[in-house]
């Protein structure tokens, strides 16, 4: 079935780095738009940035913007978030997020598969 | 950048109509999309686009917008509907999510 895995979470000190990895299965992982989306305790939910089907494009929020890389290897279905420069504002359950806007759901923009989330806490 | 606001919390008789708005400037140039998230789990996609239901969606959820505004509503709400609502949105190269709205159910 249609599935979306994170992994690489945990905790790790201000400043450090950590890479989280969104495994993907049951579709052409190739063709679509992916986005990670993060979620700090209590808290609304967050878009951190979006990187077209190719690659080719990658946007960020402001808000990590110099400090965390998306990226994806189409021939392994993976998509990646490194990110870079942590902050204890970084601490959140991160998700990955399949973009519909060029299969179902086109041509509207909207995300139609979730992963379970990675949790991330920074803190020394 | 841009903000789309959403009131915190409503409540709903079980069975009556309830409508979550939310508002912002991008929504003037895109539609919005909606996510139920229950505690413990990953959000889903109930509306996107003018009104339209992902399959499995009941049909008792239905979207509109004008202007500024989208809203989200259920008619003849169910217990299992309790659970935070968020409306996402593009604008331009980036995306935003609403403040989420809580849904009590009575």
């Amino acid at each position: 079935q249609v599935q979306l895995v994170e992994s690489g979470g945990g905790v790790v000190q201000p400043g450090r780095s950590l890479r989280l990895s969104c495994a993907a299965s049951g579709f052409t992982f190739s063709s679509y738009g992916m986005h990670w989306v993060r979620q700090a305790p209590g808290k609304g939910l967050e878009w951190v940035a979006v990187i077209w089907y190719d690659g080719s494009n990658k946007y960020y929020a402001d808000s990590v913007k110099g400090r965390f890389t998306i990226s994806r290897d189409n021939s392994k279905n993976t998509l990646y978030l490194q990110m870079n420069s942590l902050r204890a504002e970084d601490t959140a359950v991160y998700y990955c997020a399949r973009d519909c806007s060029g299969g179902s759901c086109y041509p509207h923009d909207a995300f139609d598969i979730w992963g379970q989330g990675t949790m991330v806490t920074v803190s020394s | 950048s841009s903000e789309l606001t959403q009131d915190p919390a409503v409540s709903v008789a079980l069975g009556q109509t309830v409508r979550i708005t939310c508002q912002g400037d991008s929504l003037r140039s895109y539609y919005a999309s909606w996510y139920q998230q229950k505690p413990g789990q990953a959000p889903v996609l109930v509306i996107y686009g003018k009104n339209n239901r992902p399959s499995g969606i009941p049909d008792r959820f239905s979207g509109s917008s004008s202007g500024n505004t989208a809203s989200l509503t259920i008619t003849g709400a169910q217990a299992e509907d309790e659970a935070d609502y968020y409306c996402n949105s593009r604008d331009s190269r980036v995306y935003v999510f609403g403040t989420g709205t809580k849904v009590t159910v009575l």
